[in-house]
């Protein structure tokens, strides 16, 4: 079974502020992978990331990181600088290597940026 | 490329009536997937299709949904009867055969009153 835990329910930061939102992880797939999505108010999910459990490697895209653990199984996500555009729903999925490409979702972090 | 294409784009019904949702994956992927999202929920698969086969319907609530691939295109899923817990937004992705890059479509959200 797979399980991914966003503990963090909503997250409320002023704009230009640092934010980490947080993803752990459950999988007994030596082969798997994580991503992260933003769904803003339209609904639709946006992709923001894969990383496959073989490249602990961080990764850097502009104002966003990632920090990948598998010591901790965990897959944490910082949004440097923050902007009001940034305000969604922020979602991590897991998909294992024995799983046939379907994605087990969190629960979802709502981030609101105010200005 | 075109995305993945779904319609309608908001459905509003009463209980126990029926109703119909297509997909229109991206072309050339294998894999069509179809989940629910309700409110304040992340995704939940209902069911997935590799071309016309079935992979995974265990989530699928097969008393009253149901769901095909014609010629391994385009899907339909189908409820009947509508129940109020059945308000969401269904979802539909695409990816090709293990690349793991999924496709998502706008979705549709459904209203059961």
């Amino acid at each position: 079974a797979q399980k991914v835990t966003q503990a963090q329910t909503e997250i409320s930061v002023v704009e230009k502020e640092d934010v980490t939102l947080d993803c752990v992880y459950e999988t007994r797939d030596t082969t798997y992978y994580l991503f992260w999505y933003k769904q803003p108010p339209s609904g639709e999910l946006v992709f923001l990331i894969r990383r496959n459990s073989f490249d602990e490697q961080n990764e850097i895209s502009g104002r966003y990181s990632w920090n990948f653990q598998k010591s901790t199984s965990s897959f944490n996500f910082t949004i440097t600088a923050s902007q009001v555009v940034d305000s969604a729903v922020y979602f991590c999925a897991l998909v294992g290597g024995t799983s046939y490409g379907k994605l087990t979702f969190g629960q979802g972090t709502i981030l609101t940026v105010h200005p | 490329e075109a995305g993945v294409a779904q319609s309608p784009r908001y459905k509003i019904i009463e209980k126990r009536q029926s109703v119909a949702f297509w997909c229109n994956p991206i072309s050339g992927h294998a894999t069509l997937y179809w989940y629910q999202q309700i409110l304040g929920q992340g995704p939940k698969l209902l069911i997935q299709f590799q071309n016309n086969g079935v992979v995974d319907d265990s989530q699928l609530p097969k008393d009253r949904f149901s769901a095909e691939r014609l010629k391994g295109v385009d899907s339909t899923l189908k409820i009947q009867p509508a129940k109020l817990e059945d308000s969401a937004v269904y979802l539909c992705a695409s990816s090709s055969t293990r690349n793991y890059g999924y496709t998502f479509g706008s979705g549709t959200r459904l209203t059961v009153v």
